[in-house]
């Protein structure tokens, strides 16, 4: 069975200080795609990044930076010296290739909370 | 470029009444999603569509929801007779094409009394 755990239900950080999310997924599929997603106030669902199972490269996009490791079958997300506007509720996704649907599985979503 | 657009933002609505949102996708995206969001909780997709044709329906709950999306553009999604536990947020997201990166829209906040 496909599924996303978030274990980290709320994280509460100083301005400037390092913070990692934590992602762990299950799947049976050879052929795979994580996401990251925000999630302000505001509702809207914000993507950030896509990362295909068969890529196990690490990105680093500005202050943020991913850690994808299959042996442990996790996909952590840091952000470095975060800010204020860095405050929302972070999901991480996983998508199966190869079938009829291309759903999202969400994991419950750590909310951070950058303190000034 | 214009995102997904949503509305109403906000419903409230009494149980068994009927309630019906909309969704405009982003142009030229083929796929699109409506996943309903309970609230401390994760998304969970109801319903996709691969142009107007139905991918994944498998967990709409078909007795009272109920989606289309004709010529392929924009879509409704609709609760008849809504029930308490139907009180989410309603979230419609578009893609170019399958398993490609999917944007959402600001969701329909849902509040059954």
């Amino acid at each position: 069975a496909q599924k996303v755990t978030q274990a980290q239900t709320e994280i509460s950080v100083v301005e400037k200080e390092d913070v990692t999310l934590d992602c762990v997924y299950e799947t049976r599929d050879t052929t795979y795609y994580l996401f990251w997603y925000k999630q302000p106030p505001s509702g809207e669902l914000v993507f950030l990044i896509r990362r295909n199972s068969f890529d196990e490269q690490n990105e680093i996009s500005g202050r943020y930076s991913w850690n994808f490791q299959k042996s442990t079958s996790s996909f952590n997300f840091t952000i470095t010296a975060s800010q204020v506007v860095d405050s929302a509720v972070y999901f991480c996704a996983l998508s199966e290739g190869g079938r009829n649907t291309d759903k999202l599985i969400f994991g419950t979503g750590t909310r951070l909370q950058v303190f000034p | 470029e214009a995102g997904v657009a949503q509305s109403p933002r906000y419903k409230i609505i009494e149980k068994r009444q009927s309630v019906a949102f909309w969704c405009n996708p982003i142009s030229g995206h083929a796929t699109l999603y409506w996943y309903q969001q309970i609230l401390g909780q994760g998304p969970k997709l109801l319903i996709q569509f691969q142009n107007n044709g139905v991918v994944d329906d498998s967990q709409l709950p078909k007795d009272r929801f109920s989606a289309e999306r004709l010529k392929g553009v924009d879509s409704t999604l609709k609760i008849q007779p809504a029930k308490l536990e139907d009180s989410a947020v309603y979230l419609c997201a578009s893609s170019y094409n399958r398993n490609t990166e999917a944007f959402f829209g600001q969701g329909t906040r849902l509040t059954v009394v």
